[in-house]
């Protein structure tokens, strides 16, 4: 069971937008910063927001995150075919000293 | 260009030992903070370790510690991942990642450069 939580599966259509959530506690994400990667298997992960709200360059601006509390968000606009993968969040746990990742969400684009 | 490049994986018995090897080229490992991640089969991401910026600090997860130990050569630009006392469960393939900790505080963290990755299967 994983530290952050995060819905199993979540689909859209394309060109719809599509939200994820992860939800922490108080030795991670409240006070830390949560970043998200996208994750096709057989490739390398993809870092797509960090910082909460930061996009490295090249991520396109279809891709957003937000923070509020104990749970962080990541929105996906325009949604194309391409899009489908895993997508997980991170954070730092402060209690156990290391990284956790969210189970990982699916996207499917219908 | 920044790349890393993941080996040393393959088919290990229960119980034997393995080094991975993690090639950066594009920047240097010492000036950076390292993790490693693996992903079971069927299972999401998972951090398993991580070396600070300076290579003094190591982390890890409970179910590898005093089993798996990280370390760098900074010569040849390389990290590794030592795995001992290997168990079917550590099975999954294991990637190399590049993390940056902004002003060295790790509530910062974050991973920004990955390699694709390499197989390890422990099984008789």
């Amino acid at each position: 069971q994983s530290v952050l939580t995060q819905p199993p599966s979540v689909s859209a259509a394309p060109g719809q937008r599509v939200t994820i959530s992860c939800s922490g506690g108080r030795s991670n994400i409240a006070e830390s910063y949560v970043s998200w990667y996208q994750y096709l298997p057989g490739a390398a992960p993809k870092l797509l927001i960090y910082d909460n709200n930061r996009r490295p360059s090249g991520i396109p601006d279809r891709f957003s995150g937000s923070k509020s509390g104990t749970s962080a968000t990541l929105g996906i606009t325009g949604l194309q075919t391409g899009d489908e993968a895993d997508y997980y969040c991170g954070t730092w746990d402060s209690s156990l000293t290391a990284w956790v990742f969210g189970g990982g969400t699916k996207l499917t684009v219908l | 260009e920044v790349v890393l490049v993941e080996s040393g994986g393959g088919l290990v018995q229960p119980g034997g030992s393995l080094r991975l090897s993690c090639a950066a080229s594009g920047f240097a490992l010492s000036r950076y903070a390292m993790a490693w991640v693996r992903q079971a089969p069927g299972k999401g991401l998972e951090w398993i370790s991580g070396m600070s910026e300076s290579g003094y600090n190591t982390y890890y997860i409970e179910s590898v510690k005093g089993r798996f130990t990280i370390s760098r050569d900074s010569s040849r630009n390389t990290l590794f991942l030592r795995l001992s006392s290997l168990r079917s469960d550590d099975t999954a393939v294991y990637f190399c990642a590049r993390a940056t900790i902004p002003f060295g505080d790790y509530s910062y963290y974050y991973m920004d450069v990955w390699g694709k990755g390499t197989t390890l299967i422990v099984s008789s």
